[in-house]
């Protein structure tokens, strides 16, 4: 059972453009969500976070939307570069004030960002 | 290093025969979690190690896999009489509150 979930396989947008990332969870112990990009045979690497207090958070061109009541969480890129281009995954923990970080992962979501 | 080195960085294997999987992590990063991605799918938690704590093997698909660490150092992944669908990509992070960093992951493909 997924307990995190990405819909939507791929996204293309146009550069300039704002680029919206979707992703959903069953499980209502998290507490912690983290957004990760991953580059072709690279490591992923840690994006953005969003802690549940908060319904908002924002890092430059990145924010990360939380909405609890419906378990979902998006983010938004603006404006989208062409490097941006890359997959997009999606995490969640329910343990932030504890000392083990397991995070279950979503599919990832491959953004496209067209010139 | 400045990053998380995973070795080696591609390795197929003959189903049947044991491989093991390399992950070096950066200095001071006392936790360290084996992950893998299968084609279309999300990561997927395997091992976790916090410094001498015994580890959390919850993650392990079954008991062909093992896992290795001695303290803050390296960490090895074992995995006896490889079949066919554990070809992946396994990835090795450090953590620290939540952060992690991950290597460039080692690319298994059985054959």
């Amino acid at each position: 059972d997924q307990q995190v979930k990405q819909n939507s396989p791929s996204l293309s947008v146009q550069e300039g453009r704002i680029s919206i990332l979707n992703c959903d969870y069953t499980n209502s112990m998290f507490d912690y969500f983290l957004w990760y990009k991953k580059y072709p045979a690279e490591g992923p690497t840690f994006l953005i976070s969003i802690s549940s207090i908060k319904d908002k958070n924002e890092d430059g061109r990145f924010t990360v939307f939380l909405n609890k009541s419906a378990k979902h969480l998006s983010l938004h890129i603006v404006p989208s570069q062409p490097g941006d281009s890359a997959v997009y995954f999606c995490a969640a923990s329910g343990n932030s004030g504890g000392s083990n970080y397991k995070l279950t992962f979503g599919k990832g979501t491959l953004l496209t960002v067209n010139p | 290093g400045a990053g998380v080195s995973q070795s080696p960085s591609n390795k197929v294997t003959e189903k049947g025969k044991d491989v093991e999987l390399r992950c070096d992590p950066i200095s001071g990063h006392t936790a360290l979690y084996w992950y893998r991605q299968r084609l279309g799918q999300g990561l997927e938690f395997l091992i976790y190690f916090q410094g001498n704590s015994a580890p959390d093997k919850s993650g392990l698909p079954s008991d062909r896999f093992s896992a290795e660490r001695t303290g803050e150092s390296v960490s090895t992944l074992t995995i006896q009489r490889t079949q066919q669908e554990d070809s992946a990509v396994y990835l090795c992070a450090g953590v620290t509150t939540a952060r992690y960093t991950f290597g460039s992951g080692t690319r298994l493909t059985v054959v």
